[in-house]
C-alpha cells in the first residue's frame, strides 16, 4: 500500500522561508507532486518531481530523493496569500491502468502572519 | 475554458435518500477521479475512471456507485445516504499520458454533502 507522512501544521511568518516535508511509503513511485488549497476550495497542483533534485518555479521549490523516499515543497518570500493547506501526492506505478492515480498526504495547514 | 464543473454546489439530504453527483471536464482528458475530503484526512479516492467505458474502486468505495457516461462527464451516485457520507465532494480529471511525464489533476471546486 502508499502512505504519505507530512506535518499537520506549519506557521511562519510574511517574507519568511518556510519548508514543508513529505516522507512516503509507496510499492510502486512514478513521482511526487504537491498540491494548494485554499480555505476548502478547489486543489490546484503547484508542482511534480520525477527525479532526484530540486525543482523551481518562482516563490516555490519542491526538492525529491528517491533514496530516502522524501521530498519537500519550500516557499520562499511568504506572503500572507500563502495561507493554505498544501497536500504532498504520489503517483502508483504498478498498474498500467491507473497512471494518472495519486495517494494524497493528509495535508498540511500553512499560516503566515503578518 | 471552464474546466472541471460540478454541481450541485451544496446538498443536505435526510437519512436513505439518494442522489448524484455530477461533474463534466471540457479539457478533452482520458481520467476521472471522486475524492472526499474529510477533516485532517486529506483526500481519499472514492472511485475513478481511467478511460470512457472502465471504472475502478478506489480507497472508499462503500456506498457510492459511479457511472461514466462519455468522455466528459462523471456522475458519483449515493444509493442510501448515511450521516458517515457528509464530506466535501471533488472531482478531478487528467489527460493519460507517458509514465513519467507530469499528468497534473484539475479539480472542481466541490460539492458540499450534508447528510441528516
Amino acid at each position: 500500500g502508499q502512505s504519505l507522512e507530512q506535518p499537520s501544521e506549519v506557521t511562519a511568518v510574511e517574507g519568511a522561508i518556510v519548508q514543508i516535508n513529505c516522507t512516503y511509503q509507496t510499492s510502486g513511485f512514478y513521482g511526487l507532486s504537491w498540491y494548494q488549497q485554499h480555505d476548502g476550495g478547489a486543489p490546484t497542483f503547484l508542482s511534480y518531481n520525477a527525479l532526484d533534485g530540486l525543482e523551481e518555479t518562482g516563490r516555490f521549490s519542491s526538492f525529491l530523493s528517491r533514496s530516502d523516499s522524501y521530498g519537500y515543497l519550500l516557499l520562499q518570500e511568504l506572503q500572507m496569500k500563502d495561507s493554505a493547506s498544501y497536500f504532498c501526492a504520489v503517483r502508483d506505478a504498478n498498474r498500467g491502468s491507473t497512471l494518472g492515480r495519486l495517494y494524497f498526504g493528509r495535508g498540511t495547514q500553512l499560516t503566515v502572519w503578518p | 475554458n471552464a474546466g472541471v464543473t460540478q454541481t450541485p454546489k451544496f446538498q443536505v439530504l435526510k437519512t436513505g435518500q439518494s442522489m448524484t453527483l455530477q461533474c463534466a471536464q471540457d479539457m478533452n482528458h482520458n481520467s476521472m477521479y471522486w475524492y472526499r475530503q474529510d477533516p485532517g484526512m486529506g483526500l481519499r479516492l472514492i472511485y475513478y475512471s481511467a478511460s470512457e467505458g472502465t471504472t475502478d474502486k478506489g480507497e472508499v468505495p462503500n456506498g457510492y456507485n459511479v457511472s461514466r457516461l462519455n468522455k466528459r462527464e462523471f456522475s458519483l451516485r449515493l444509493e442510501s445516504a448515511a450521516p458517515s457520507q457528509t464530506s466535501v465532494y471533488f472531482c478531478a480529471s487528467t489527460r493519460q499520458g507517458q509514465s513519467s511525464s507530469n499528468q497534473p489533476q484539475h479539480f472542481g471546486d466541490g460539492t458540499r454533502l450534508s447528510i441528516l
